[in-house]
């Protein structure tokens, strides 16, 4: 299973609402999650099986979808949210896990 | 806490160990997955171990080049990998995967180990 994240780049100003997109080449039995990563820094889990906030994720953070498409909502953005993002999944079978190749969410 | 070493320097073709030692939560209740970062490049799982070694999955850009291995008894998970190549090259992460009756993703990670594959 291939995950497609769309847009590549997204320009925001903070305060603004980013709507981050993950697509599967097809669709699959298991859960999505997803990650913010910083310059310099490991990963950080902030959402999983498909829409419920890992511990300490703030509630402007929220997943969604089903089938082949995902989405990952940031209700207003704070300056500390600039990052890229990236989804992934772990399937079922075969057991393998993807992610996707990110989006870099940058301050207009 | 997830710390990576054994990072380094290496030639093409040659091997490096990668280790993993972990604190503050009990080992053997976990999967684990070691995951890739080229430079400027997104994030590429590698492989994954169950707690006990009974599961044990690689992605088919390292599948019988790289060997995922675990030591409970001394909390360590480990990363062998041979006949290394210049796409190699990466920050190497460990992270903590639960899984359980879902998938509950990678929650926990360590700060990488830089590998650099040249002659």
């Amino acid at each position: 299973i291939v995950l497609t994240q769309s847009p590549v780049t997204l320009s925001l100003s903070p305060g603004e609402r980013a709507t981050l997109f993950c697509r599967a080449s097809q669709s699959f039995r298991s859960s999505l999650a997803w990650y913010q990563q910083k310059p310099g820094q490991a990963p950080r889990l902030l959402i999983y099986e498909t829409s419920y906030r890992a511990t300490g994720i703030p509630a402007r953070f929220s997943g969604s979808g089903s089938g082949t498409d995902f989405t990952l909502t940031i209700s207003s953005l704070e300056p500390e949210d600039f990052a890229v993002y990236y989804c992934q999944l772990r399937g079922n079978w075969p057991p393998a896990v993807t992610f996707g190749q990110g989006t870099r969410l940058e301050i207009k | 806490q997830l710390v990576e070493s054994g990072g380094g320097l290496a030639k093409p073709g040659g091997s490096l160990r990668l280790s993993c030692a972990v604190s503050g939560f009990p080992f053997t209740d976990y999967y684990m997955s070691w995951v890739r970062q080229a430079p400027g490049q997104g994030l590429e799982w590698l492989a994954y171990i169950s707690g006990r070694s009974d599961y044990i999955n690689y992605a088919d850009s390292v599948k019988g080049r790289f060997t995922i291995s675990r030591d409970n008894a001394k909390n360590s998970l480990y990363l062998q990998m041979n006949s290394l190549r210049a796409e190699d090259t990466a920050v190497y992460y460990c992270a903590r995967d639960v899984v359980g009756a879902d998938y509950y993703g990678m929650d926990v990670w360590g700060q990488g180990t830089a590998v650099t594959v040249s002659s």
